[in-house]
């Protein structure tokens, strides 16, 4: 299995704030990432798809970067509502997996 | 706009089977790969596996010899069968749509809003 290494495993900053996680694969997975943000009591929801693309509909203020065996994603400006836990998770191989997470919370 | 709802039994006893199943609506059915997915509460995510949508299906190898993942495509509606369940397989359980890519699911764009299965006595 590709191992996905998340961190931090948790985050505090300030309204306003730019803020970054990173990710990292046991192996190669080309731009095989996406990024997802699970608030408190809800279904995980797709930010970032195939490493740097948005998903339709999402905040120009999240963004994603990365190849290879490193990635990063970015919140540029932190806001209120971007509380929540974000994972990675690779499909370059089988079984699909996910990061451990990162927990975000406002300062 | 896609949407998945799981249903079934909410409480299980340890060493019964687990059955889930997730309708589909509001979009196709074809041409995606359909998933499980699940959260022991407080920790973090666990692909179970998927079915794509003409039968072909792939499972986790930690799970695969309890797993089964099936699809009846005429109800827009897939089911997930786990078997000789523990303590450890509680869990909120999610249905999810994947985009083909390279011959397997990609990016998790639709979820169904889980649901919380408790194995216990």
């Amino acid at each position: 299995d590709i191992q996905m290494t998340q961190s931090p495993s948790s985050l505090s900053a300030s309204v306003g704030d730019r803020v970054t996680i990173t990710c990292q694969a046991s192996q190669d997975i080309s731009n095989s990432l996406n990024w997802y943000q699970q608030e408190p009591g809800k279904a995980p929801k797709l930010l970032i798809y195939d490493a740097t693309n948005l998903e339709t509909g999402v905040p120009s203020r999240f963004s994603g970067s990365g190849s290879g065996t490193d990635f990063t994603f970015t919140i540029s400006s932190l806001q209120p509502e971007d509380i929540a836990t974000y994972y990675c998770q690779q499909y370059d191989n089988l079984p699909r997996t996910f990061g451990q997470g990162t927990k975000l919370d406002i300062k | 706009q896609v949407q998945l709802q799981e249903s079934g039994p909410g409480l299980v006893k340890p060493s019964e089977t687990l059955s889930l199943t997730c309708t589909v609506s509001s979009g196709s059915i074809s041409s995606y790969y359909w998933n499980w997915i699940r959260q022991p509460p407080g920790k973090g995510l666990e692909w179970i596996g998927y079915i794509y949508y003409r039968g072909n299906t792939n499972y986790n190898p930690s799970l695969k010899s309890r797993v089964t993942i099936s699809i009846d495509t005429s109800k827009k509606q897939f089911s997930l069968k786990l078997t000789s369940v523990t303590a450890a397989d509680t869990a909120v359980y999610y249905c999810v749509r994947a985009h083909p890519v390279r011959g397997g699911p990609s990016w998790f764009d639709y979820w169904g809003q889980g649901t919380l299965v408790t194995v216990s006595s």
